[in-house]
């Protein structure tokens, strides 16, 4: 399977607190995406990063991304109730003449008020 | 800019019957349009890849004959369950890209399916 795999699975914090994904990934990447999905709704594109950049940062999120390790992660500062989502990281799959995103299995964040 | 929709927000339709699902880019020209499958609480995981005016590509274990896939114009994808039975209960996502390569994907907000 190509899909990669996120930890935590779920994670519950204070508001105010900040919170930490981890992504793993198997193949070589030219770019890393981190997406935000509300429950039962599409999916929120919040930042790529380059897999010649090292750190992006966007806002309150941060993203890292350590090539050698096939691992990147995402961290959102002082969190709030509205970050209560799923995240999900996906990478880009090129085949011919279309890129396809394999994604990540998700961590379902809460953050409570 | 880029906005993607998707109609219906939700079906609930009867075992044995098909249900279509269309998928709009409201302000770009989508070359490209995917269609995925998103189960309860798990990832999303990709079904097929269209190209306007050529036959979709599937991803493997997606029953073409089952999921059927229209890409007739830049502007709308539609994706037909055909003969739809309860485990094709799920939610289905598209999204869309201005040309092919390496371009951003910009997703529709999903269509609740339930088969009873």
């Amino acid at each position: 399977s190509q899909q990669g795999e996120e930890d935590p699975q779920a994670l519950s914090i204070q508001e105010g607190e900040n919170a930490t994904m981890n992504c793993s990934y198997k193949t070589s990447i030219n770019n890393l995406q981190w997406y935000r999905q509300n429950s039962g709704r599409g999916l929120v594109h919040l930042i790529l990063i380059r897999s010649n950049e090292r750190e992006k940062h966007s806002g309150r999120l941060r993203v890292t991304l350590d090539t050698s390790k096939k691992s990147s992660s995402l961290l959102i500062t002082a969190s709030r109730a509205a970050d209560t989502a799923s995240y999900f990281c996906a990478t880009v799959l090129y085949g011919g003449a279309t890129n396809k995103l394999i994604f990540g299995t998700g961590t379902l964040l809460a953050v409570q008020p | 800019g880029a906005v993607v929709s998707q109609h219906p927000s939700w079906v609930i339709c009867k075992s044995g019957t098909s249900v279509k699902i269309e998928c709009r880019s409201l302000d770009f020209q989508a070359t490209t349009m995917f269609w995925y499958r998103q189960f309860p609480k798990q990832s999303l995981m990709l079904m097929a890849t269209s190209n306007e005016g050529s036959k979709a590509t599937y991803e493997q274990g997606v029953e073409k004959d089952k999921f059927l896939i229209n890409h007739a114009s830049l502007t709308l994808s539609t994706l037909t369950v055909t003969s739809a039975h309860p485990e094709d209960s799920s939610f289905y996502i598209c999204s869309a890209s201005e040309g092919s390569g390496p371009r951003e994907q910009y997703f529709g907000p999903g269509t609740r399916l339930t088969v009873t």
